[in-house]
């Protein structure tokens, strides 16, 4: 089956340590995004990738950090420097034009205190 | 620049009707549309491209007028399963940027 997963579900860490999460596909999508949700706020844009090798920061990318070495990975780090990081994480994937549906993980809830 | 939904939550007995508007500042490429339930992934709903055309699956369609630039979500005769957050996404004039989602409107269906 094609889908994307993200591991784990929920992650707790202590304030100060960095953590990474994962996002892989098996769907052959060229763009890759990730998205941060806090309540009330929707979905806000992290960092987007669109082709191996290369991203672009989204609305809120100070603290975090990402890599695209292979097509089917997009891993997000959540710095020390964040200084809320507490909140629900999604991945998604699309072909790369965006008249095309993005597909949504099942979301990393992260707890840090 | 984020669009505007509304309104913001709304409650529903089952078989009533609900429109969710969503408005942008910015020429719009395309509207996505998405469901969302509570600590699960959005679900993709329908996409409108520029063009004002209305598109529609069971009693769920939507509209979108670009020179307006807003997209509207019709739900008929609502039933229990529609209620979620439902979001807009909207992509820029040249439809090569990525998606900026609103905030969402929490719809709510009771019996």
């Amino acid at each position: 089956d094609g889908g994307i997963t993200q591991s784990p579900k929920y992650l707790f860490r202590k304030e100060g340590q960095n953590v990474t999460l994962s996002c892989e596909q098996n769907l052959n999508h060229d763009a890759m995004y990730w998205y941060r949700q806090d309540p009330g706020q929707g979905l806000r844009l992290i960092y987007y990738s669109q082709i191996v090798n290369d991203f672009q920061k989204g609305d809120i990318a100070e603290g975090y950090s990402v890599s695209r070495e292979k097509k089917e990975s997009f891993p997000l780090t959540v710095t020390s420097a964040q200084k809320n990081p507490t909140a629900f994480y999604l991945c998604a994937s699309n072909p790369g034009l965006l008249s095309y549906e993005q597909y949504f993980g099942p979301g990393t809830r992260l707890t840090v205190t | 620049q984020q669009p505007v939904q509304s309104p913001q939550a709304v409650i529903l007995r089952e078989g009533e009707d609900a429109v969710i508007n969503c408005s942008s500042s910015k020429a719009l490429y395309s509207v996505h549309w998405y469901r969302q339930k509570h600590g699960e992934a959005p679900v993709f709903l329908m996409i409108l491209l520029k063009g004002g055309e209305q598109k529609g699956h069971e009693k769920i369609s939507a509209s979108f007028n670009e020179k307006k630039q807003q997209s509207s979500l019709y739900l008929t005769a609502s039933q229990l399963s529609y209620s979620g957050t439902y979001f807009c996404g909207t992509a820029g004039h040249s439809g090569n940027t990525p998606l900026v989602f609103g905030k969402g409107t929490r719809l709510s269906v009771i019996a």
